[in-house]
């Protein structure tokens, strides 16, 4: 069965801090990756997604993640969070038509 | 472009109640997903349509859970009787037609709490 592992359940962040959070997976086929945010109270959005090329991908308000194929991973970082940062983060891999997620790394940044 | 629209938002239930969830996804979607939210979790995938026809329901408790798709466009997802770990947040998802991969749309999901 399809697995993806998020190491950090639980992250502590001051303001301008630097901000790395782990995912790995378990496929060895063709992945296309995504990490989703979920803010207290709303619902799943869209942070950025992976499908082939450039193994380092943007997406929306600062974030971006790398890809690396050896490690299995998919890690997603800011260089500096803000206060707003703070939510849920979730990685998630879609193989077999389906979309597989991690468990979640809430994120609370200090102001 | 509107949503994947869930209601009712918030849902509090006595175990052994009934409850239905409804989803109305974005048009033209074929593929509708329903997910579970337990907190501190992960979603899980519950049951997965294409059109009207049922593509995965693994994962679904099927002797108190159960869905429909009718005419391949609003969805109902129905738990009967509830027990106090259903207490979760149920997501609906939908994505269009050709590859579905392209980072589907959640509703804002029905936040149930069973007592």
């Amino acid at each position: 069965a399809q697995s993806v592992s998020q190491h950090n359940h639980h992250v502590i962040l001051s303001e301008a801090a630097s901000l790395e959070l782990g995912c790995n997976y378990s496929y060895g086929g063709t992945v296309n990756l995504f990490w989703y945010v979920q803010y207290p109270g709303q619902h799943l959005q869209l942070l950025l997604k992976y499908f082939s090329g450039d193994p380092l991908v943007k997406g929306i308000k600062g974030f971006e993640a790398e890809f690396i194929k050896s490690k299995f991973s998919f890690n997603l970082r800011k260089p500096s969070v803000q206060w707003s940062d703070t939510a849920e983060y979730f990685c998630a891999v879609f193989a077999f038509n389906k979309f597989y997620f991690g468990s979640g790394t809430k994120l609370n940044v200090k102001p | 472009e509107a949503g994947v629209a869930q209601s009712p938002r918030y849902k509090i239930i006595e175990k052994r109640q009934s409850v239905a969830f409804w989803c109305n996804p974005i048009s033209g979607h074929a593929t509708l997903y329903w997910y579970q939210q337990i907190l501190g979790q992960g979603p899980k995938l519950l049951i997965q349509f294409q059109n009207n026809g049922v593509v995965d329901d693994s994962q679904l408790p099927k002797d108190r859970f159960s869905a429909e798709r009718l005419k391949g466009v609003d969805s109902t997802l129905k738990i009967q009787p509830a027990k106090l770990e259903d207490s979760a947040v149920y997501l609906c998802a939908s994505s269009g037609p050709g590859r579905t991969n392209y980072g589907y749309t959640f509703g804002s999901g029905t936040r149930l709490t069973v007592v």
